[in-house]
């Protein structure tokens, strides 16, 4: 079946660009997602990017696709205390009826030292 | 604010004892998805309706069921409840059919003890 798997943790200094990776199993993936958690709050949708591209940039954040790989990362620039938060990769097609919605990994929890 | 409206935000129940948990797509979203975050099993897909019909379960147990009613809100219904399903219960709505964006509730937190 569907697997997304994420490193648990990664630390960076504040100013300092970070990289959180994320592998998959499903070659047929259509859409790779990033969601940031907060503590106490819901899944909000970063971007997302179509398995036909390489790259999506949206001010700070830049995602890389390898498809070849089944590797995607998401780069945060210049990250500020506010982007502490869990990370979670997930990948699927929510119009898919055949499947399910969304396969998440476990998230990675970025910690922002001042 | 992603416009999807989950009640109540917490729950405290006992054991064996039934709730209701609901959710409010955005406005214009026919697609629902109800989804079980816990610590040990993470982010686990639970079930899909659109426009009133159930499209795809996952790893949602028989004690809980769903619905989507036709002005498109859905309720997600946990009965007997047991320790175990302890966890945050996340909504999700999608644009119509085929799009490829899902935005997500802030959560029910449901307790048993």
């Amino acid at each position: 079946g569907e697997d997304v798997e994420q490193s648990l943790f990664l630390s960076v200094r504040e100013g300092d660009s970070s990289v959180i990776n994320c592998t998959y199993t499903d070659s047929s993936s259509t859409y790779l997602y990033w969601y940031k958690q907060e503590p106490g709050a819901g899944l909000q949708l970063l971007t997302y990017i179509f398995s036909n591209m390489d790259m999506k940039q949206d001010q700070r954040l830049t995602v890389l696709l390898n498809k070849k790989d089944k590797h995607l990362s998401l780069r945060i620039a210049d990250t500020q205390t506010g982007d502490s938060a869990i990370y979670f990769c997930a990948e699927g097609f929510p119009g898919d009826t055949g499947r399910r919605a969304l396969t998440f990994g476990s998230g990675t929890r970025l910690q922002v030292q001042p | 604010d992603s416009g999807v409206t989950q009640t109540p935000k917490h729950l405290i129940t006992a054991t064996g004892q039934r709730v209701t948990l609901r959710c409010s797509p955005r406005s214009g979203d026919l697609s629902v998805y109800w989804y079980q975050q816990s610590l040990d099993q993470g982010l686990q897909f639970l079930i899909h309706y659109y426009n009133g019909e159930e499209r795809a379960k996952g790893n949602i147990l028989e004690r809980f069921s769903a619905q989507q009613f036709p002005d498109l809100h859905s309720e997600l219904n946990l009965s007997s409840l047991e320790l175990g399903d302890s966890a945050l219960y996340f909504c999700a709505s999608s644009v119509v059919e085929g799009g490829p964006e899902a935005f997500f509730g802030q959560g029910t937190r449901l307790t048993v003890v």
